[in-house]
């Protein structure tokens, strides 16, 4: 069975663009879960959806923002780059929003520069 | 959300049992305790997870004291492959938020 899958696999950028990441949740998953991972550090928790509703919001600015679409896939865009918006960004998706495992793609490299 | 405390750093010789702790001291009683590694450009792979019992999976062994405060997580047979960042997390349901601290280096050695 696929895993999470996220597109592109690398992106670069410059100051002020504008970008879209994609993620497709494994088969049967209901909910879907973006994370950034700053080199060196943790994943950090951006948002989270679960039938098409957002869930929970982590600390990020309003230059972050999500959908998520009736087959579960979802967006990630974010708006005015900055220079530290430099990191890999991870999607995670689980059948529900209890406390069933989340399981996470391999992620989206994103340059600024 | 209950913050974990783990080693920053641990070695294990290949073939042997590794054995990774968290300190969890605040969790409370809805959360679960979660396990993910990860490996150098990849995603956080799930290992296991459990509420108050001890778990065992194919991966590994999950082993949770009687007070919750604190945990385990054993590779029984550890190979070069499992060398990664072991990161050890408490959550609980609803939003499903995973807090990742900075982990456990864990360096399989030959």
């Amino acid at each position: 069975d696929a895993g999470v899958t996220q597109s592109p696999t690398h992106l670069i950028k410059t100051r002020g663009q504008q970008v879209t990441l994609r993620c497709s949740p494994i088969s049967g998953h209901k909910s879907v879960s973006w994370y950034q991972q700053v080199l060196g550090q943790g994943p950090q928790f951006i948002f989270q959806y679960y039938e098409k509703e957002e869930r929970g919001r982590g600390n990020f600015p309003d230059r972050f923002s999500a959908r998520q679409f009736p087959n579960y896939s979802s967006e990630l865009n974010v708006n005015a780059l900055l220079l530290g918006d430099s990191a890999l960004y991870l999607c995670a998706s689980s059948f529900t929003d209890g406390n069933q495992p989340q399981h996470f793609g391999d992620g989206t490299r994103l340059s600024i520069l | 959300d209950a913050k974990t405390t783990q080693p920053p750093s641990m070695d294990c010789a290949e073939g042997r049992a590794a054995n990774l702790p968290c300190n969890h001291s605040t969790i409370s009683g809805n959360e679960y305790v979660y396990w993910y590694r990860q490996i150098h450009s990849q995603g956080p792979q799930y290992i296991i997870h459990g509420l108050k019992n001890n778990e065992t999976n194919e991966m590994a062994s999950l082993i949770i004291t009687e007070d919750r405060k604190s945990s385990t997580l054993i590779l029984p047979h550890a190979t070069l492959r499992d060398t990664a960042v072991y990161y050890c997390i408490v959550s609980r349901g609803a939003t499903n938020k995973l807090i990742f601290g900075t982990g456990t280096l864990l360096a399989v050695q030959p």
